[in-house]
């Protein structure tokens, strides 16, 4: 099925620094989700957008749904060492019952 | 918020044998389910969608009589690994749909084939 491009492919980031990363598409989208997964778990849904343009906060995260609804952009502020693991971004469209997945940000974070 | 239990969390059975894995919306209903194999290192990769009271549809290239969904209510959908060989051991993960669009994942079930 149809994959997102997600970047950075992983990052090493130092306790305390900002994260940024994305997820693009060649196609429109109607709704982005993002999405922690830590080794061995599911993944946990961390922020949704259903409107292009959006801005939305959970805590330290902020996401964006891009104007052209084919990008968003998660951000992790003053980051610590439990937000180690992989980012997924996810990708919805109307009538579809399904997401599309981007191929996932591996964070490292270093105490 | 809402919760989806999977169960088991991991096992463990010899080739040739069939394993069944539960996927159960707690604290919704949820006509559509979801299930997703991952490979280490890798994304999610959807095998079928669940729909309840119907048959299950199947990605292409997922084998429909190995891989048998059975969404039987609103709260349940089972995936039964038939005759397991080893390189069917993975992540199998399952999802629900909380609507509009809201998607909430189990734990997920690691399985390995000996």
């Amino acid at each position: 099925g149809q994959q997102l491009n997600q970047s950075p492919q992983s990052m090493f980031i130092q306790e305390g620094e900002d994260v940024s990363m994305n997820c693009t598409s060649s196609s429109i989208f109607n709704t982005w989700l993002w999405y922690k997964q830590d080794p061995g778990e599911g993944p946990v849904l961390l922020i949704a957008l259903y409107k292009a343009g959006e801005l939305t906060s959970n805590g330290r995260l902020t996401a964006q749904f891009g104007i052209t609804r084919k990008d968003s952009f998660l951000n992790i502020s003053a980051s610590i060492p439990s937000d180690v693991g992989i980012y997924f971004c996810a990708g919805g469209k109307t009538g579809a019952n399904n997401l599309f997945f981007g191929t996932g940000t591996r964070l490292t974070v270093i105490p | 918020g809402a919760v989806v239990s999977q169960h088991p969390s991991w096992v463990i059975c010899k080739s040739g044998t069939s394993v069944k894995i539960e996927c159960r919306s707690l604290d919704f209903q949820a006509t559509t389910m979801f299930w997703y194999r991952q490979f280490p290192k890798q994304s999610l990769m959807l095998m079928a969608t669940s729909n309840e009271g119907s048959k299950a549809t199947y990605e292409q290239g997922v084998e429909k009589d190995k891989f048998l969904i059975n969404h039987a209510s609103l709260t349940l959908s089972t995936l039964t690994v038939t005759s397991a060989h080893p390189e069917d051991s993975s992540f199998y993960i399952c999802s629900a749909r909380d609507p509009p669009l809201d998607l909430h994942f189990g734990n997920g079930t690691r399985l390995t084939v000996t």
